[in-house]
């Protein structure tokens, strides 16, 4: 089945642990998302990767980094810094169309991080 | 003022009413515009793409009004399983793509 995988569903972290979230797509989508969901709200992007090994921040990106070694997974870092970070993660893929009206973002069923 | 606005609701109709949402978006160059609906503790899924022509699914209307910078969702005949949060999405492409979520609407169709 063609989709987007992110793991774990849930994830705890302790006091000055980094934490990493896993997602993986098999859609052949250029770009990847990574987004923060608090409750009630709207979301929130952190980064975003169009291409392989380039990423750039999005509008909350202090605490959190990323890399893109492959196509394929885009692995989200939530570090120490991050003084809050219990929220919903979502992990999403998109074409490249620069029509733009398909680029349409597919996402994963989201990672739970709560703080211990 | 927000990029994206809705009215966070919650709209809460009987089965079988038509409701209609309304969103506002600032960008006048904006270009896409989908819906999305995300059940609870889930992730959102689009539910259609929004054109100029306005276009319906079944039950879901959608309409764009550039002058007025707003898209509007149209459900008519609604179902307990319409029950869910409908994000309004815009697109554009100044200076970069950037894709902007609205906060949602809250929709509860009750028996």
């Amino acid at each position: 089945d063609g989709g987007i995988t992110q793991s774990p569903k849930y994830l705890f972290r302790k006091e000055g642990q980094n934490v990493t979230l896993s997602c993986e797509q098999n859609l052949n989508h250029d770009a990847m998302y990574w987004y923060r969901q608090d409750p009630g709200q709207g979301l929130r992007l952190i980064y975003y990767s169009q291409i392989v090994n380039d990423f750039q921040k999005g509008d909350i990106a202090e605490g959190y980094s990323v890399s893109r070694e492959k196509k394929e997974s885009f692995p989200l870092t939530v570090t120490s810094a991050q003084k809050n970070p219990t929220a919903f993660y979502l992990c999403a893929s998109s074409d490249l169309e620069y029509s733009l009206a398909k680029n349409i973002q597919y996402f994963g069923a989201g990672t739970r991080l709560s703080v211990l | 003022r927000k990029e994206v606005e809705q009215d966070p609701g919650p709209f809460n109709v009987p089965e079988g009413a038509t409701v209609a949402f309304n969103c506002t978006y600032s960008n006048s160059a904006s270009q896409s515009f989908f819906w999305y609906r995300q059940d609870c503790r889930k992730e959102p899924k689009l539910l259609m793409s929004v054109y100029s022509s306005g276009n319906e699914d079944g039950r879901f209307t959608a309409q764009l009004n550039r002058a007025s910078q707003y898209i509007s969702l149209l459900i008519r005949d609604s179902k307990l399983s319409d029950s869910a949060t409908y994000l309004c999405v815009v697109t554009g492409n100044t200076g970069g793509f950037k894709t902007i979520f609205g906060a949602g609407t809250r929709l509860f169709v009750k028996a």
